[in-house]
Order: structure tokens, then C-alpha cells, then sequence
């Protein structure tokens, strides 16, 4: 079974500064995708990224942008810039083809003004 | 285009009550997925619904069950409620199988609380 694994319960970061969300997985397929989502509070779920596995560029979304290191298993956010609505709790997520969704347990981060 | 809605937003039942909660995914859209989110376990998937056939199920007891109808509706049930089912539970749609692409377009979420 796929496990992800996200070791920041929460971090804070000063509006316009950068911060990075760490997220560790571990599976023995080698086609899958990795997903950031984000939940603002009392708000849906929205995706943030998307990383395809057998790409090797890392993904880039405006301000937001991962590191994905396959052979370490680890996929990081990078958030530049922050503004006072990136304020969410973060969900790493895993999928490998024809199986579900696996979220890791979220990051909350707090931008302060 | 409309999002993903779901009834009702908020709902308190009594343990040993059962309860229904609805999602209309966005139009198009013929995959549901159903997660269980709380403060102690976070994000557990629930099953999937794709064309009104169950694709995939999370580990949950028989208590919780689902449909979904022609319109791509999807419904989940539980039965026989515990304190421990006090949640977010949140419904997600895709344009294809979840299981396929993976990106979801989530509802805001029924919160039941159980007393």
C-alpha cells in the first residue's frame, strides 16, 4: 500500500517570503501522480500542482512549484511570494494508475501580514 | 459552471441513527469519489463511483455505502451511527475515472456531527 508522508503539522511565513512544504511517499510502482492540494479554511479543496512521474522537470504553477526527486520519493512545494490567501492547510497526495487518491496528513500554513 | 454541491452542509444525529448525504458533481463530470476527513486521521477515501458502478473502496466497515445514479448523482449512507463518524465527509468529481487522472473537484463538504 502507498503511504504518504508529510512531516510539517504546520509553518508560518511572512507575506512575500517563500516557503517549502515537505512530502515523502513510498510505493513500489513506477508510473503514478503527485498532487498538492490546498483547503483553505471552511473553503473547498482545490488542486494547487501536478507532477507527472516519468517527467523530470518539475512542475511550475505561477507562484507555487515542486521538487520532485523520484529516487529519494520526495515531492516538496515551494511557495514564492506568499500572499495572506495562500493561508490553507496543504494536502500531498499519490496516485498510481487505476488506484484511488492517497492524501498525507497536511501542512497548515499561516501567512502572517 | 456549477461546482460540486453538496446537501446537507451541516447535520447532528444521535448515535445508532443512520444518515444520507448527497453530491452533485459538475456537470459533465461521471466519476465520484467520497473521503472521510478528521482531525486524527485526515483524508480516507471512501469508494469511487464511475458510471454508476463502484471502481474502487476504501476500508470502512459495511455501515458505509454509496450510489450513484444515471444523472452521476452519488449518494453515501451510514448506518447504525458511532461518535467516531462525527466528520467532514467530502465528495469529489472528475470529468473520467478518478482513478485516471487523479485530479478532483471537490464540494465544501456535508460536517455530521454525532452525539
Amino acid at each position: 500500500a502507498q503511504t504518504v508522508t508529510q512531516s510539517q503539522p504546520e509553518m508560518s511565513v511572512q507575506e512575500a517570503e517563500t516557503v517549502t512544504l515537505s512530502c515523502t511517499y513510498d510505493t513500489s510502482e513506477n508510473n503514478y501522480y503527485l498532487f498538492w492540494y490546498k483547503q483553505p479554511p471552511s473553503r473547498q479543496m482545490i488542486l494547487v500542482i501536478r507532477q507527472e512521474a516519468y517527467k523530470q522537470q518539475n512542475a511550475t504553477e505561477n507562484r507555487f512549484s515542486v521538487n520532485f526527486q523520484k529516487a529519494a520519493k520526495s515531492f516538496s512545494l515551494k511557495i514564492s511570494d506568499s500572499q495572506l490567501g495562500d493561508t490553507a492547510m496543504y494536502f500531498c497526495a499519490f496516485k498510481a494508475a487505476g488506484n484511488k487518491l492517497t492524501f498525507g496528513g497536511g501542512t497548515r500554513v499561516l501567512v502572517k501580514p | 459552471k456549477a461546482g460540486v454541491t453538496q446537501t446537507p452542509r451541516y447535520l447532528i444525529k444521535t448515535r445508532g441513527q443512520q444518515v444520507t448525504l448527497s453530491c452533485s458533481p459538475i456537470s459533465g463530470h461521471r466519476s465520484v469519489s467520497w473521503y472521510q476527513q478528521t482531525p486524527g486521521q485526515g483524508l480516507q477515501f471512501l469508494f469511487e463511483y464511475f458510471s454508476e458502478t463502484q471502481r474502487n473502496k476504501g476500508n470502512f466497515p459495511g455501515r458505509f455505502s454509496g450510489r450513484q445514479f444515471s444523472n452521476s448523482r452519488s449518494e453515501m449512507n451510514v448506518s447504525t451511527l458511532e461518535l467516531g463518524d462525527s466528520a467532514l465527509y467530502l465528495c469529489a468529481s472528475s470529468v473520467g475515472q478518478a482513478a485516471n487522472t487523479g485530479e478532483l473537484f471537490f464540494g465544501e463538504g456535508s460536517r455530521l456531527t454525532v452525539l
